[in-house]
């Protein structure tokens, strides 16, 4: 049960290339998030999905997309990375979309662009 | 709308001293709130959370928080500190979209020292 596994740990990319950072849950949950990390704010949602099929944009979505074709899976494409998207990006996962669930958080992938 | 505020960016604490990290809420009704730790280079782990009932939570690795509705308070405590606790610590609450998504403090930053 190896719970949220994000892939890769880190990626250093040129501005302009594109990439998808993976997430993938052997959990069965419905909820799946993706978050940016920065130093003095926070994390910041990206995007999310409440379940197959059915995706939504967060606080900060410029730049992102996402596809949730599976339960399982839950792909953060950079369409052309620039150098603010450097960050550190963790998956998150929970069970419901109801408020009292918890969130599962994946390792995390840190991402540079140059 | 739903958010927390970490008024504390770093904290210094001595080895075996007690601890104090603060968590203010903005939330209409009770609200769900939680306590997350990131270790350096790991996701984030749930501490504890609170839903309703005793004000008073325990967690896990010694830690409990109070839930305060007259200073809109959710305060994580723990009596005497590890080495092991350093790391950041996150308060988040569940905002009022439909899906709940997690929103999260900056965190403050925890160093332990001998």
């Amino acid at each position: 049960n190896a719970g949220v596994t994000q892939t890769p740990k880190f990626q250093v990319l040129k501005t302009g290339q594109s990439m998808t950072l993976q997430c993938a849950q052997d959990m069965n949950h419905e909820y799946m998030s993706w978050y940016r990390q920065d130093p003095g704010m926070g994390l910041r949602l990206i995007h999310y999905s409440v379940g197959a099929g059915i995706t939504d944009q967060g606080e900060v979505p410029n730049g992102y997309n996402v596809s949730r074709s599976t339960t399982e899976d839950f792909p953060l494409r950079l369409l052309s990375a620039a150098p603010s998207q450097t960050s550190v990006y963790f998956c998150a996962t929970r069970r419901t979309r109801v408020g009292n669930t918890e969130a599962f958080f994946g390792q995390g992938t840190r991402l540079t662009v140059v | 709308a739903q958010s927390v505020t970490q008024p504390d960016i770093h904290i210094t604490v001595s080895e075996g001293a007690s601890l104090e990290l603060r968590c203010n809420y903005s939330y209409g009704a009770t609200p769900y709130l939680f306590w997350y730790v990131q270790s350096p280079g790991q996701g984030l782990q749930l501490l504890l959370k609170y839903f309703s009932g005793d004000t008073l939570v325990q967690g896990i690795k010694g830690f409990e928080a109070e839930f305060k509705r007259s200073q809109s308070s959710f305060n994580l405590r723990k009596p005497s500190v590890h080495w092991s606790d350093a790391a950041e610590y996150f308060c988040a609450v569940p905002t009022s979209t439909g899906a709940n998504n997690l929103f999260f403090g900056t965190g403050t930053r925890l160093t332990v020292i001998p």
